[in-house]
């Protein structure tokens, strides 16, 4: 099993640009979950999903856009870049049950805003 | 909102000495599980320890455990015989809804020799 999948690990965008960061996962866990990291702030969650289809809004979710049509990806969309959005962002993934809220993460992706 | 509070930025420990990291955290559940995820500078989260909040007895990971003190919400983490490799940012995390964890703001962890 590849686990959770992130791309790019990097990247630079220029203020207003729009950019999909990408997640997988081959685990067939149905919840699926978006955070950043910011200095200082520990991790804060943007989206997330309960399955394909089902998403929801976390405590930061201005700016960000996100769909679930497979319970294998679950991507993040910026929709214009702002440099607020510098950050390093996780993608994670958990079981429905049985799994004690246990979060798995990718490795996460660097994007700097300019 | 539950929230958690990690009040130590920053911790230093000798290599083969013990040190003991402090997590309080708020909630008004009955059933919920604690985490310490470490966080190397690769930045990937790793899972360290999980604690389920219906069982009395703290959890243990090799050189890992817990002091769990559920009325006093505190969930600290004792690494023994610190070694090199345990340098690393530490999150202290909360879980009660299965797709989503709430954070503290983390413990920076050196490791002298």
């Amino acid at each position: 099993n590849a686990g959770v999948t992130q791309t790019p690990k990097f990247q630079v965008l220029k203020t207003g640009q729009s950019m999909t960061l990408q997640c997988a996962q081959d685990m067939n866990h149905e919840y699926m979950s978006w955070y950043r990291q910011d200095p200082g702030m520990g991790l804060r969650l943007i989206h997330y999903s309960v399955g394909a289809g089902i998403t929801d809004q976390g405590e930061v979710p201005n700016g960000y856009n996100v769909s679930r049509s497979t319970t294998e990806d679950f991507p993040l969309r910026l929709l214009s870049a702002a440099p607020s959005q510098t950050s390093v962002y996780f993608c994670a993934s958990s079981y429905t049950t049985g799994g004690g809220d246990t979060q798995y993460f990718g490795p996460g992706t660097r994007l700097t805003v300019l | 909102a539950q929230t958690v509070t990690q009040s130590q930025p920053e911790m230093s420990v000798q290599e083969a000495e013990t040190v003991t990291l402090s997590c309080t955290y708020d909630t008004s559940e009955s059933d919920y599980y604690l985490f310490w995820y470490k966080q190397p500078p690769s930045r990937q989260m790793i899972l360290v320890i999980r604690q389920e909040a219906y069982k009395q007895q703290n959890a243990t990971e090799n050189r890992f455990s817990v002091n769990f003190q559920k009325a006093a919400k505190s969930f600290s983490l004792k690494i023994s015989d610190s070694q090199l490799g345990d340098a690393a940012m530490y999150f202290c995390a909360y879980g009660n809804s299965g797709y989503a964890l709430n954070f503290g703001k983390g413990t920076s962890l050196l490791v002298t020799p």
